[in-house]
């Protein structure tokens, strides 16, 4: 079965600082898709970024990017110039094809003004 | 396009009730998927309908819980003979997805579930 693994339950940043979220995950398949979701405090959980594992180039959405090293099985999350917004949960996932995500337990991003 | 709409958003019942929430997935996602989040964890899924096909079942849905999804548009969870450890977030997702495909999961904003 495949397990997803966030080390970190919370890290905090200074407004405009950098932050990166680490994420590993355990799987036998070579082709799948991980994501980063986001889920502010009683909102919803919303798409952050995506990436296939047969590509080879980490993804990059604005201000967020990921660096994915698939022999280590490892998706970090990079933000870059952290806003107040970025404050929330951010969970690691994987997925199969069009199987269902497996979520790590997620990382709490603060965000210090 | 209103985005996957859930009721309710909060429910309190007392231990051995029945409750039954909702979900309104995007119009033209054919798959939805239910998860469960409880303090402190990640969504865990718990069921998977593609269209009206209710194709996947985790062993965490026991037998008190039955998912439907008449005519392939909105879907119903109910939870029979509810019990203080059903209390939790119930998430619904949905996709548009084709054979291998899936584009993301678009998530409502839950139902908070609270056996009491």
């Amino acid at each position: 079965a495949q397990t997803v693994t966030q080390s970190q339950p919370e890290m905090s940043v200074q407004e405009a600082e950098t932050v990166t979220l680490s994420c590993t995950y355990d799987t036998s398949e070579s082709d799948y898709y991980l994501f980063w979701y986001k889920q502010p405090p009683s909102r919803q959980m919303i798409l952050v970024i995506r990436q296939e594992a047969y590509k080879q180039q980490n993804a990059t959405e604005n201000r967020f990017s990921v660096n994915f090293q698939k022999a280590a099985k490892s998706f970090s999350l990079k933000i870059s110039d952290s806003q107040l917004g970025d404050a929330a949960m951010y969970f690691c996932a994987y997925r199969r094809w069009s199987y269902q995500l497996t979520f790590g337990k997620g990382t709490k991003l603060s965000v210090i003004p | 396009d209103t985005g996957v709409s859930q009721d309710p958003r909060h429910k309190i019942t007392k231990r051995g009730q029945n409750v039954t929430f909702r979900c309104d997935p995007i119009s033209e996602h054919n798959r939805l998927y239910w998860y469960r989040q409880t303090l402190g964890q990640g969504p865990e899924f718990l069921t998977y309908f593609q269209n009206e096909a209710q194709l996947e079942k985790s062993r965490l849905l026991s037998d008190r819980f039955s998912a439907e999804r008449p005519k392939g548009s909105f879907s119903t969870l109910e939870i029979q003979r509810t019990e203080q450890g059903d209390s939790a977030m119930y998430l619904c997702a949905s996709s548009i997805g084709t054979g291998r495909g899936n584009t993301e999961a678009f998530f409502g904003q839950g139902t908070r579930l609270t056996v009491v």
